[in-house]
């Protein structure tokens, strides 16, 4: 079946880094997406991953191993205004097809 | 550029009205995706599109949900009869089909209750 697993809360202060975890088990792997959402908005996309390895966007970096079924966003130099919740997406299939959310971890950044 | 347009943004209905949301996608995006958020299931797929096709309506809760893409640049999700554990946040979300770095872009999405 079909499963994406990701902490449901986490706090940090400003400042701070930060790494928020997402394992997932799908029939299929055609890529991992993250997306934030602050409160009474729509997700916005924040990265993608579909080789091993690192990729580095500004603060926010995301990594991807397949094998492990296992990837996580690192979030550094902590602001306010990163209190959101941070969705995990998979693609199992090829582009133009639908993504499995995560159910979100809410971050809550403070002073 | 004007991203995905979702209306009505809010909507408060009785149970057993018929109930129609509407999303316009970015220009060019040829897949359109329906979404149901709760805070028990997260983000739900309902159905999705390419090129105004249904790909996957196996989200669709039951018949009372139907959705249609009659064009490129317009899509409705009707709930008929409506209820109450049909309150959620609806999401429409579009993209380009090729490309896999392609990611969905989200409208502002409808935040539906049902008395």
């Amino acid at each position: 079946g079909q499963n994406i697993d990701q902490p449901t809360e986490m706090t940090a202060t400003e400042g701070a880094i930060v790494q928020i975890n997402c394992t997932y088990q799908t029939s299929g792997f055609n890529g991992l997406f993250w997306y934030q959402q602050h409160a009474g908005e729509a997700p916005t996309f924040l990265s993608y991953n579909v080789l091993d390895g690192l990729e580095e966007k500004g603060r926010f970096s995301s990594f991807l191993s397949r094998s492990k079924g296992y990837s996580y966003l690192l979030l550094k130099e902590l602001q306010m205004k990163d209190s959101a919740s941070y969705l995990c997406a998979v693609r199992e299939n090829e582009a133009g097809t639908a993504l499995i959310f995560g159910k979100g971890t809410t971050l809550s950044v403070s002073s | 550029d004007a991203g995905v347009i979702q209306s009505p943004r809010h909507e408060v209905t009785e149970m057993g009205q018929e109930v129609t949301l509407r999303c316009k996608p970015i220009s060019g995006h040829n897949s359109l995706f329906w979404y149901r958020q709760t805070m028990m299931r997260g983000l739900e797929l309902l159905i999705y599109f390419n090129n105004n096709v249904p790909i996957d309506d196996s989200g669709m809760p039951e018949d009372r949900f139907s959705a249609k893409m009659p064009n490129a640049s317009f899509s409705t999700l009707k709930i008929q009869p409506s209820e109450p554990r049909d309150s959620a946040v609806y999401f429409c979300a579009s993209s380009l089909t090729q490309g896999r770095r392609q990611p969905q872009h989200f409208g502002d999405g409808t935040r539906l209750s049902i008395l």
